[in-house]
């Protein structure tokens, strides 16, 4: 089974200060691993995923398969970052892929 | 311009009323999923295609069922809606990229 765990429903920090929303998995194989975000009455959208190792809206995540974790970090938090964020996970299932998600965090940034 | 597509954006209909939530994308892509999702609420996956012809029932127990006729096509009909199907569903469809996600369709039955 794949699972994953935001432990954060809320995150607040002010504007300049740094985040890092936290996410961990738990899956046998090798995940692909996603974070999206969704800015508020505009559809889920992806930030980015981790094959790419890319930094999008300087907000950049790495997988570390030792603590089954991919934890999104941005070094200066600006207001519009504020939206809730999701990681999710696809992996095979039963001969199938499936992708799960998180429960989310919403991060709020505090001018 | 290649993209995600539900239609109707917001539905509101009385119990024991027969819906379908229409899905489409024009990237042809091979996998669609359906997601449930209450406000600001996690994302449950109740509904997935690889492909024409191929469904599979997701992590969430759902009264709906969908259908894969065609590859840019994927409704998702509730027979008899309840209160309790009331909520938001997300449409979604990937190849190699993450998925892709729709406007949503948010229904309410009264």
């Amino acid at each position: 089974a794949q699972r994953v765990t935001q432990p954060e429903k809320l995150l607040s920090v002010f504007k300049g200060a740094p985040v890092e929303l936290k996410c961990n998995y738990s899956y046998s194989g090798s995940p692909e691993l996603f974070w999206y975000v969704q800015y508020s009455r505009q559809r889920l959208q992806l930030l980015l995923r981790h094959i790419s190792r890319e930094s999008i809206k300087g907000f950049t995540a790495d997988l570390n398969k030792g603590e089954t974790s991919f934890h999104l970090k941005k070094p200066f938090a600006q207001e519009e970052d504020s939206a809730m964020y999701y990681c999710a996970l696809r992996g095979n299932s039963g001969g199938y892929q499936k992708v799960t998600f998180g429960t989310g965090t919403k991060l709020q940034v505090i001018p | 311009e290649a993209d995600i597509y539900q239609t109707p954006r917001y539905l509101v209909i009385g119990t024991g009323k027969k819906i379908t939530l229409e899905c489409s994308q024009t990237m042809g892509h091979d996998k669609m999923y359906w997601y449930q999702q209450d406000p600001g609420m996690e994302l449950h996956l109740i509904h997935y295609s690889y492909g024409v012809n191929s469904t599979e029932k997701g992590d969430l127990s759902s009264e709906s069922t969908v259908s894969r006729i065609r590859t840019e096509h994927f409704p998702l009909t509730l027979e008899s809606a309840r209160p309790s199907h009331t909520s938001q569903y997300l449409c979604a469809s990937s190849e190699r990229e993450g998925p892709v996600f729709g406007p949503g369709t948010r229904l309410t039955v009264t």
